[in-house]
C-alpha cells in the first residue's frame, strides 16, 4: 500500500546516545515534514522539505537536524539526546500548499 | 506560539447523541483541515476547507469554516462509537508547506 513509513516505532535512548529516525514515502511528493506531538502541545514542527535538495527549520527545530536523502527518503537526527526529546515523531508528507497531510504511524521515543 | 485553540479539549458522550467541536484563532487561514487520530496511528485527513462560509459534508460529519476565516466547527450527528478519537485542526496563514496544529479535542462515544 502506497504511503508513508517510520522506523523504528519504538526507542528508548539514554541522555546523550544519538540515533536516526527513518521515513520513506511511496507516493511521489515533493515535501516532507517531521512533527513532534507531546500531551496538550499538539504538532509542532521541527524541520520540513518542500522539495528534494532544500530543508527548513520549523518551530522546533533545537536539538534535530535532517537531510533530505533524496525524493523518498527524509531522516530526522538526534545527537546528543535530552529527556526533553521524549515524544512521539510523526513523519509527513503533502503534494501541495491545500492537500492533506499523509502522517506515518509514529516513533515513540524515550530518553531516560 | 500556538494559533489555534481547539474547544472542549476532552468530550465523553453517549452514542446517539449530537457535538460540535471548534477551532479558533486570531490569524486568518487560507486553509483549514480537519484531522482524525486514534492511538498509536498518524492523523488521517477528513476535509479540507479554503473558502470563507463554507461548508462541508461528510456522512455525519458537517464541517464549516468561518466567514473571516479565523475559526472553524465541526459537527457530529448521532455520534457512534467509531468516532471515537483525538480530532485535530490545522491551518496554513499563508498559503505556504506548512500548517499549524491545534492541541486537538479528544472524544469518546460510549455505546
Amino acid at each position: 500500500n502506497a504511503g508513508v513509513t517510520q522506523t523504528p516505532k519504538f526507542q528508548v535512548l539514554k541522555t546523550g546516545q544519538s540515533m536516526t529516525l527513518q521515513c520513506a514515502q511511496d507516493m511521489n511528493h515533493n515535501s516532507m515534514y517531521w512533527y513532534r506531538q507531546d500531551p496538550g502541545m499538539g504538532l509542532r514542527l521541527i524541520y520540513y522539505s518542500a522539495s528534494e535538495g532544500t530543508t527548513d527549520k520549523g518551530e522546533v527545530p533545537n536539538g534535530y537536524n535532517v537531510s533530505r536523502l533524496n525524493k523518498r527518503e527524509f531522516s530526522l537526527r538526534l545527537e546528543s539526546a535530552a529527556p526533553s526529546q521524549t515524544s512521539v515523531y510523526f513523519c509527513a508528507t503533502k503534494v501541495g500548499s491545500n492537500y492533506g497531510y499523509t502522517f506515518g504511524s509514529g516513533t515513540r521515543l524515550t530518553v531516560v | 506560539t500556538q494559533l489555534l485553540e481547539q474547544s472542549p479539549q476532552f468530550l465523553s458522550i453517549q452514542e446517539g447523541e449530537n457535538l460540535t467541536v471548534y477551532c479558533n484563532s486570531s490569524s486568518v487561514f487560507s486553509s483549514l483541515q480537519w484531522y482524525r487520530q486514534e492511538p498509536g496511528e498518524g492523523p488521517v485527513l477528513l476535509v479540507t476547507v479554503v473558502t470563507g462560509g463554507e461548508v462541508k459534508k461528510l456522512k455525519r460529519l458537517t464541517f464549516q469554516f468561518g466567514d473571516a476565516r479565523k475559526d472553524s466547527s465541526l459537527h457530529i450527528t448521532a455520534a457512534q462509537p467509531g468516532d471515537t478519537g483525538l480530532y485535530l485542526c490545522a491551518g496554513s496563514t499563508s498559503g505556504t508547506y506548512k500548517y499549524i496544529f491545534g492541541t486537538g479535542t479528544r472524544l469518546k462515544v460510549l455505546a
